[in-house]
């Protein structure tokens, strides 16, 4: 099956231990994001990448890193947790190009920063 | 530039038709189209290119007005399924940098 998955699913934390969300996608795609999701604010990119090795930022980067060493995985890093990052993370997949290629959603990493 | 969408919700009965609009004030490479329900994932709907095209599927369409930079979801004829917040997602230069709009609710009652 098609899919991009992301762990954990949930996690409580305390603020500065260091934290890694990882995104993993089977579908050989060549591009991946990392989004944020507040209440009102709809869904922000925080980086992406364009193929391996390849990463750029996205609207809101401060605090988070991120690497592409592998096609498939996409790993998002919070070296310094804060409260303000409390928020709902999804990671997408996506081959560029083309009219008919939909971008995939993992299901979402829900993360509170106490 | 984040895309501004409206209106901000919907309330429509089972049946109703419903317009959501999607506003850049830059111009677009292109436009994608995402659902959410509550608690779950976007999933894509559709994606428009520039050059104005419309595209849909089923009860569900799309168009892409290039001189407006403004991109318009038609829901014909709603359904219970169609419950939720949808998402306009612009990209400005084809290299899949997608930034989203804060969204519509849209809730169908019976």
């Amino acid at each position: 099956e098609a899919q991009v998955t992301q762990n954990p699913r949930y996690l409580i934390t305390v603020t500065g231990k260091k934290l890694t969300v990882t995104c993993s996608q089977n579908m050989n795609h060549e591009y991946m994001s990392w989004y944020r999701q507040d209440p009102g604010l709809g869904l922000r990119q925080i980086y992406y990448s364009m193929n391996v090795e390849v990463t750029d930022k996205g609207d809101v980067p401060e605090g988070y890193k991120v690497s592409r060493k592998e096609k498939r995985n996409f790993p998002l890093i919070l070296e310094s947790p804060s409260p303000n990052q409390t928020s709902l993370y999804f990671c997408a997949s996506r081959s560029p190009g083309g009219k008919e290629n939909e971008q995939f959603f993992g299901p979402g990493t829900r993360l509170t920063v106490l | 530039q984040q895309p501004v969408q409206s209106p901000q919700a919907v309330i429509l009965r089972e049946g109703e038709d419903a317009v959501i609009n999607c506003s850049s004030s830059k111009a677009l490479y292109s436009v994608h189209w995402y659902r959410q329900k509550h608690g779950e994932a976007p999933v894509f709907l559709m994606i428009l290119l520039k050059g104005g095209e419309q595209k849909g599927h089923e009860k569900i369409s799309a168009s892409f007005n290039e001189k407006k930079q403004q991109s318009s979801l038609y829901l014909t004829a709603s359904q219970l399924s169609y419950s939720g917040t949808y998402f306009c997602g612009t990209d400005l230069t084809g290299f899949q940098k997608l930034v989203f709009g804060t969204g519509t609710r849209l809730l169908v009652s019976p």
